[in-house]
């Protein structure tokens, strides 16, 4: 069974430019969820998805994150534009519908780097 | 607020010797705490995932430990071999409808030869 893929695995842009990650969940698994780690802090959650659906964006900084999800199978977040505090690692994860977010599989997370 | 806050920040050990990662929260009311390993590159994998109703639980030479009344949990690393090095996660999870799992900051394991 292939995991959560993310993409790209790092990314280094320059402040004012857009990026934009991706998240390809398990097959099957409705919920994904999108969580950042900035550097020497912990992991927060961003947003969760039910398929299509935002369930929850709660986590979301500003009005530069934008995430989707169409169709209900992978899933994107741009930034736009860019700044320095965005940098950090970006990981979405996944799990079935019942398990909700107590067995989450992890991508490997998406490294962003604003210069 | 909610938060989780781990012990020691960062650890090194010899190889062969045990070693306890510390975690205290303040999440409430408590649905469930999990371990999570990550190794470096990598994203959390979980390890643990113990109820209010469970003390111990443990997953080969992992032991995690649960005190709901101090709220406390600890995870027990016995014979350690050099794959342990990694980030060890505690996340704790609120009941009474939130779902959003509060993480901890991590301990940073490196086990040397």
């Amino acid at each position: 069974e292939a995991g959560v893929t993310q993409f790209p695995s790092h990314s280094v842009i320059e402040k004012g430019q857009t990026v934009t990650l991706r998240c390809d969940p398990i097959s099957g698994h409705d919920n994904l969820y999108w969580y950042r780690r900035v550097m020497g802090k912990e992991i927060k959650f961003l947003l969760h998805f039910v398929k299509e659906s935002k369930q929850d964006e709660s986590g979301m900084p500003n009005n530069r994150f934008l995430a989707e999800r169409t169709g209900g199978t992978y899933s994107t977040l741009k930034v736009q534009p860019a700044e320095l505090e965005d940098s950090g690692v970006y990981f979405c994860a996944s799990s079935l519908p019942s398990s909700g977010a107590n067995v989450l599989t992890f991508g490997a997370g998406s490294r962003l780097t604003v210069l | 607020k909610n938060q989780v806050e781990q012990s020691p920040q960062s650890l090194i050990i010899l190889e062969g010797k045990n070693c306890t990662l510390q975690c205290n929260y303040t999440v409430s009311p408590f649905s469930n705490l999990r371990w999570y390993k990550q190794d470096t590159g990598r994203g959390p994998v979980s390890l643990t995932i113990m109820t209010f109703s469970e003390n111990t639980k443990s997953n080969g030479r992992y032991t995690a430990t649960l005190d709901a009344d101090t709220k406390q949990s600890s995870l027990h690393i016995t014979a350690s071999q050099l794959s342990d090095s990694a980030s060890y996660i505690c996340v704790v999870s609120a009941g009474g409808g939130s779902y959003i799992p509060t993480f901890g900051r991590g301990t940073s394991l490196i086990v040397h030869p």
